[in-house]
């Protein structure tokens, strides 16, 4: 069946470092792809999707592109801030079924 | 634009006992999903509702259960409640069923804890 692996965490950048968090899937067909971001104690929030291979999603200064060829969906962004701290989470729909798959998450702390 | 809303916010519960969670979803959307979010096992998809009818089961027993409303606010039901049980139970909801892949939006989810 449908997957997402994601690297294992916690990531502990220094603030202003570049951020890599990186994300592969396995998927039959033409998954839609994206990233949620959860805070302490809150749901899940949207950070950016992409549809369809070799689109990139951008939000809030972080991107991700839509690898087809090597099933990949890194997240970047260039200068973290303290305020990036959370839990990231990768996932992907696929086919009819509208349900999210998502990877085990990754905790990003950034320290100041 | 008001973002999806759960209640309550935290429910603490018995063994045995039956929990009723809520979920209003955004406004124009008519596709409601829930999700578990337990300590050491993840995110997994519980239900999707789509006008008023069940679309999808994720691999949850059936004392799980749920409904969507008219209004397209829906409930999760879940009886006889195990300690296992025990998790952020959240919502997310998105537009109709006919424009595909689209993403989901998340309430910030009801604590249900078991005791």
């Amino acid at each position: 069946g449908d997957s997402v692996t994601q690297m294992e965490g916690p990531v502990t950048l220094s603030e202003e470092a570049f951020l890599t968090i990186n994300c592969t899937y396995t998927a039959t067909g033409y998954p839609s792809l994206f990233w949620y971001v959860q805070y302490p104690g809150e749901g899940l929030q949207l950070l950016l999707k992409a549809t369809k291979a070799d689109d990139k999603g951008s939000n809030k200064g972080f991107e991700a592109t839509y690898r087809k060829e090597t099933t990949s969906f890194h997240l970047e962004k260039g200068s973290v801030q303290v305020s990036d701290s959370a839990v990231y989470f990768c996932a992907l729909i696929g086919g009819a079924t509208n349900k999210l798959i998502f990877g085990t998450g990754t905790l990003l702390a950034v320290q100041p | 634009e008001a973002g999806v809303t759960q209640s309550p916010t935290h429910l603490i519960k018995t063994r045995g006992q039956q929990a009723t969670l809520r979920c209003s979803p955004i406004s124009g959307h008519t596709s409601v999903y829930w999700y578990q979010q337990a300590l050491g096992l993840g995110l997994q998809f519980l239900l999707w509702y789509d006008e008023g009818e069940e679309r999808n089961r994720g691999n949850f027993p059936p004392r799980f259960s749920g409904r969507q409303f008219p209004n397209y606010s829906s409930e999760l039901n879940v009886n006889a409640l195990e300690l296992e049980d025990s998790a952020l139970y959240l919502c997310a909801s998105s537009l109709e069923r006919g424009a595909s892949n689209q993403p989901q939006h998340f309430g910030d989810g009801t604590r249900l804890s078991i005791l």
